[in-house]
């Protein structure tokens, strides 16, 4: 079945610990992306990766970093979570064209 | 940036009835997508209707369909015959054609389906 995977799903976690969460896809997409959702501000884009070791900053990407060692992966790392990283993350993966993609079953992360 | 706007936070139906959900973007570009994607309480994306800003025919998938307007940037989505499985929030998004990957989403749309 072609999906993407996300882990943890939930998450609590304290001010300063790092921590990263983890995104698979098994179709072969070279488009990756990490979202961060919050209530009435909709979806935005953290960081995408267009392709192995090619990666670029969304409109969010303060306090996240990225990798993309394998086509199949693209972790979210979070060096030093903070309370306003609390929100809900989504993964998402599409081919090269963009014009479908296909979501993660989101995290839901809170740092105290 | 691009941005994309949903002037209603929250809109609501009567069964079996149509609702128009609006959405307006900001461009310079001429070559773009546009999508409407659903978020029903599981949380999932889930893509309702893609639109490529170079074709004149609106975008139909059985009950929705959009009104596209390039000249105006605006981007309606219409669902006919509601369904009580239509109710969810729903986001309307751009990505410029040549940018790889970088999407643009606006704050979303609660609708409500009334039985």
């Amino acid at each position: 079945e072609a999906q993407v995977t996300q882990n943890p799903r939930y998450l609590i976690t304290v001010t300063g610990k790092k921590l990263t969460v983890t995104c698979s896809q098994n179709m072969n997409h070279e488009y990756m992306s990490w979202y961060r959702q919050d209530p009435g501000l909709g979806l935005r884009q953290i960081y995408y990766s267009m392709n192995v070791e090619v990666t670029d900053k969304g409109d969010v990407p303060e306090g996240y970093k990225v990798s993309r060692k394998e086509k199949r992966n693209f972790p979210l790392i979070l060096e030093s979570p903070s309370p306003n990283q609390t929100s809900l993350y989504f993964c998402a993966s599409s081919t090269w064209t963009g014009n479908t993609q296909y979501f993660g079953p989101g995290t839901r992360l809170t740092v105290l | 940036a691009q941005t994309v706007t949903q002037s209603q936070p929250e809109m609501s139906v009567q069964e079996a009835e149509t609702v128009t959900l609006s959405c307006t973007y900001d461009t310079s570009e001429s070559d773009y997508y546009l999508f409407w994607y659903k978020q029903p309480p599981s949380r999932q994306m889930i893509l309702v209707i893609r639109q490529e800003a170079y074709k004149q025919q609106n975008a139909t998938e059985n009950r929705f369909s959009v009104n596209f307007q390039k000249a105006a940037k605006s981007f309606s989505l219409k669902i006919s015959d509601s369904q009580l499985g239509d109710a969810a929030m729903y986001f309307c998004a751009y990505r410029y054609a040549n940018t790889g990957n970088q999407f643009y989403f606006g704050t979303g749309t609660s609708l409500t389906v009334i039985p």
